[in-house]
């Protein structure tokens, strides 16, 4: 199994520019996540999903914007990127519910606006 | 405002030692705890968990221990070896409405294993 594979890996972005971050997982996962890992951060939470057609904002959403129209995808989009969006982006999928193994994640999308 | 807080940014242990990692929170309704490691240019990967209704969760070399008076848990591991020496993060969770899903994830500690 694959589990969750982000795209792309890297990219530098100039201000203003919009892009897409691709997460897709083949797990069957209800719940799909967006974290962002800013340098000597944890990770915060932008946007979840708890299934197809359903989203809601995390703790940080403000510059993003998500959508679920499968189970498999969860993209999140950046419209007019920003110095402050220049940060590690993880994508992670869950089971309905927390089990005892907690989140799988992405390997991550590094991103830089400049 | 941090409600998981992981106060040691680094750690350096001797291999073959004992390595602790500390986790305190603020937020008294979180009942699920996790840690995750993480290594460069990669994702965290979960390591271990422990609800709130124990004190005491084991795996392997691997030890959480919970004390929900102090709002405190750490992360034992022993031995210590080398591949051990990556960026661990703290998490939390809150059960609402019966399904807990939302983590909160602290700053991380960096663990260095000396050979």
């Amino acid at each position: 199994n694959a589990g969750v594979t982000q795209t792309p890996k890297f990219r530098i972005l100039k201000i203003g520019q919009s892009m897409t971050l691709q997460c897709t997982q083949d797990m069957n996962h209800n719940y799909m996540y967006w974290y962002r890992q800013d340098p000597g951060m944890g990770l915060k939470l932008i946007y979840y999903s708890v299934g197809a057609g359903i989203t809601d904002k995390g703790e940080v959403p403000n510059g993003y914007n998500v959508s679920r129209s499968t189970t498999e995808d969860f993209p999140l989009r950046l419209e007019l990127a920003a110095p402050s969006q220049t940060s590690v982006y993880f994508c992670a999928s869950s089971y309905s519910g927390l089990r005892q193994d907690g989140y799988t994640f992405g390997s991550g999308t590094r991103l830089t606006v400049v | 405002d941090q409600q998981v807080k992981q106060n040691s940014p680094s750690l350096s242990v001797q291999e073959g030692r004992i390595s602790i990692l500390n986790c305190d929170y603020t937020n008294s309704m979180f009942d699920y705890f996790l840690w995750y490691k993480k290594y460069p240019a990669e994702g965290p990967t979960f390591l271990i968990s422990i609800s709130s209704i124990k004190d005491k969760n084991e795996d392997g070399r691997f030890t959480v221990f919970l004390n929900k008076s102090a709002k405190h848990l750490s992360l034992h591991i022993v031995p210590s070896q080398p591949g051990d020496s990556a960026v661990y993060f703290c998490a939390a969770s809150v059960s609402s409405g019966g399904s807990n899903y939302k983590l909160t994830f602290g700053k991380g500690t960096l663990l260095t294993v000396n050979p």
